[in-house]
């Protein structure tokens, strides 16, 4: 089954303990991205990557690392959680171009 | 600027037809896309339109109209399970590796 996964789904974390959500997908998409979503402001795009060690800033990238040392993996770094980046986070992935993107299942991170 | 507007809540009745719109302001492409999410869950693919026009995938069709940078999602024969949020997408300045989302908009559909 084609699909995105994330983990982990939820998780409750301390200010300024580094913490890493995976993401991965089984399509062989070239394109995955990282969104959080905030109500009232929709998705927006945190770092985006084109391919294998091919990274780039979105529109909100601070407090943020990405790499992309697979095709399959891209995981998103959070070397110091702050209380704001408590939110709803979004791997995806696309063929690229114009192609829809696949989204995982969400990961809801709570930083107290 | 960078923007995209849509309502942020509509109400319907089950069996009927609504229309959500989109406006954008994106510079480059011109496409558009619409997505839909339920409550909890991940946003999921419903349609893509990159020429003028509607384009009809059967209770769901979408419009495009570039030179008015306007959009729309039709709903048709309502279902209880329609229930979700409504969001639409265009390329910003990074063109398709970039896309703007809207807000979206969070239709509750009534019997």
């Amino acid at each position: 089954e084609a699909q995105v996964t994330q983990n982990p789904r939820y998780l409750i974390t301390v200010t300024g303990k580094k913490l890493t959500v995976t993401c991965s997908q089984n399509m062989n998409h070239e394109y995955m991205s990282w969104y959080r979503q905030d109500p009232g402001l929709g998705l927006r795009q945190i770092y985006y990557s084109m391919n294998v060690e091919v990274t780039d800033k979105g529109d909100v990238p601070e407090g943020y690392k990405v790499s992309r040392k697979e095709k399959r993996n891209f995981p998103l770094i959070l070397e110091s959680p702050s209380p704001n980046q408590t939110s709803l986070y979004f791997c995806a992935s696309s063929a690229g171009g114009s192609n829809e993107q696949y989204f995982g299942p969400g990961t809801r991170l709570t930083v107290t | 600027g960078q923007n995209i507007d849509q309502p942020t809540e509509m109400t319907a009745t089950e069996g009927a037809i609504v229309q959500i719109n989109c406006t954008y302001q994106t510079s480059g492409f011109n496409g558009l896309f619409w997505y839909q999410q339920h409550a909890g869950e991940a946003p999921t693919f419903l349609s893509y339109n990159v020429l003028d026009g509607l384009e009809e995938k059967g209770r769901f069709s979408s419009f495009l109209s570039r030179s008015k940078g306007y959009s729309y999602l039709l709903l048709k024969e309502l279902q209880m399970k329609d229930s979700a949020s409504y969001l639409c997408a265009a390329p910003g300045l990074g063109g398709y590796n970039k896309l703007i989302f809207g807000a979206g908009t969070r239709l509750a559909v009534h019997p």
